[in-house]
């Protein structure tokens, strides 16, 4: 999406923590969001965070949030291999009085033993 | 099951054809979502219905003709369909005012040959 920036692809070892990065560009967004799609199904809510919160922790999940350089991330602790999927990022953005979600193009997760 | 549901998952037909794809959800959402993901798996917002009501329309031909006959309930018919159409189409749904996130369903993937 042009206006919520990813890196295509990450590649781990299972075992060692994922951080999977975005920019955005609405600073008046109220909530980002992280969304885990697998193949051939339906995107997942992970998890989302609201714009006055640096940090939102969930099991072994941690979202950290800069405002100012609009900037989000994903750590996913542990990695295992049933965490390769592909990861959106979104945020929020008024759109003729309601909001309506702007997604990235995804990070493409590869966990190998 | 509490979900969002769409039939058929799987839709193959020929240009020029017209085909209707329905969704339901069971969350008691008052909003409900169409997005279409193309095979770069970016996913744009097509349209969005809050009670019944049309609240977001992007960009989309006027071959694209969605209607909700009550707020579980969002189907999207398209006629005339064209090669450009073949995509991966998903429904979502939530609570508007609430920012806790959209869920989707596991997608309507549209080949046209």
């Amino acid at each position: 999406g042009e206006d919520v920036e990813q890196s295509l692809f990450l590649s781990v070892r299972e075992g060692d923590s994922s951080v999977i990065n975005c920019t955005y560009t609405d600073s008046s967004s109220t909530y980002l969001y992280w969304y885990k799609q697998e193949p051939g199904a339906g995107l997942q809510l992970l998890t989302y965070i609201f714009s006055n919160m640096d940090m939102k922790q969930d099991q072994r999940l941690t979202v950290l949030l800069n405002k100012k350089d609009k900037h989000l991330s994903l750590r996913i602790a542990d990695t295992q291999t049933g965490d390769s999927a592909i990861y959106f990022c979104a945020e929020s953005k008024i759109s003729g009085g309601y909001n309506k979600l702007i997604f990235g193009a995804g990070t493409r997760l590869a966990v190998h033993p | 099951d509490t979900a969002v549901s769409q039939t058929p998952k799987y839709l193959v037909t020929q240009m020029g054809n017209d085909k209707s794809i329905k969704c339901e959800q069971n969350l008691g959402h008052d909003t409900m979502y169409w997005y279409k993901q193309d095979s770069k798996k970016f996913l744009k917002i097509m349209f969005s219905y809050n009670n019944k009501e049309l609240i977001i329309n992007e960009t989309v031909p006027n071959r694209f003709s969605p209607k909700s006959p009550d707020k579980a309930h969002l189907n999207l018919h398209i006629n005339s369909l064209e090669l450009g159409d073949s995509a991966v189409y998903f429904c979502a749904s939530s609570q508007i005012l609430t920012g806790q996130g959209q869920y989707f369903g596991p997608g309507t993937r549209l080949t046209v040959t």
